[in-house]
């Protein structure tokens, strides 16, 4: 069964400081790649995807993540982080069907 | 449109009551998902219908029933829960394979 890793599970940073989430995924066949994040008392938003194509895509919110098919990842990245930005950020992969496989969440603490 | 919509958003029930949660969308999709979440953990899949059949039960207790009346709605029935099942209890839709776009979630608390 597939399932979905990810390592850091609380990172605390300051404003301005860059963010890597990593994200591990275990399937060998084609995946789908998504990045959820859930903003305190708000629903799961979509931060973004990947399906094909160029292996480093763009989300909202100045995120984007790369995908490395040799290492099985799909890190989270943003250069500069905002106290708006607290939030559980999680990972998931869809590989072939419609069911999507999260990771474990991380959440992310900015202070000001 | 991105659209997904849950009602109620609190919910309190005892132990012995009947009770369903809705979830709407009118973005055309014909994948509808029920995902159930407890707190500071990640959502887990409960239930998955597909063109209004249902096509995947991860083996959900039978004191959850979902439904799907047509291809906008998709209900699920709770029936002598338990206070374990008290949880957020998301609804998504997609085009088949695509993204998947969440509702609010309905906040369970079962006494």
């Amino acid at each position: 069964a597939q399932s979905v890793s990810q390592h850091n599970h609380h990172v605390i940073l300051s404003e301005a400081a860059s963010l890597e989430l990593g994200c591990n995924y275990s399937y060998g066949g084609t995946v789908n790649l998504f990045w959820y994040v859930q903003y305190p008392g708000q629903h799961l938003q979509l931060l973004l995807k990947y399906f094909s194509g160029d292996p480093l895509v763009k989300g909202i919110k100045g995120f984007e993540a790369e995908f490395i098919k040799s290492k099985f990842s799909f890190n989270l990245r943003k250069p500069s982080v905002q106290w708006s930005d607290t939030a559980e950020y999680f990972c998931a992969v869809n590989p072939s069907g419609r069911a999507l496989t999260f990771g474990s969440g991380t959440r992310l603490q900015v202070q000001p | 449109d991105t659209e997904v919509t849950q009602t109620p958003k609190h919910l309190v029930m005892g132990m012995t009551n009947k009770k369903s949660l809705k979830c709407e969308q009118h973005m055309g999709h014909r994948a509808m998902y029920w995902y159930k979440q407890k707190a500071k953990k990640p959502p887990e899949l409960m239930f998955v219908y597909s063109y209004e059949k249902l096509s995947i039960n991860e083996s959900v207790p039978s004191r959850f029933s979902p439904e799907c009346p047509n291809s906008s709605l998709l209900n699920l029935h709770l029936h002598a829960l338990q206070p374990e099942d008290s949880a957020l209890y998301l609804c998504a839709s997609s085009h088949l394979t695509d993204t998947q776009y969440f509702g609010p979630g309905t906040r369970l608390t079962v006494l």
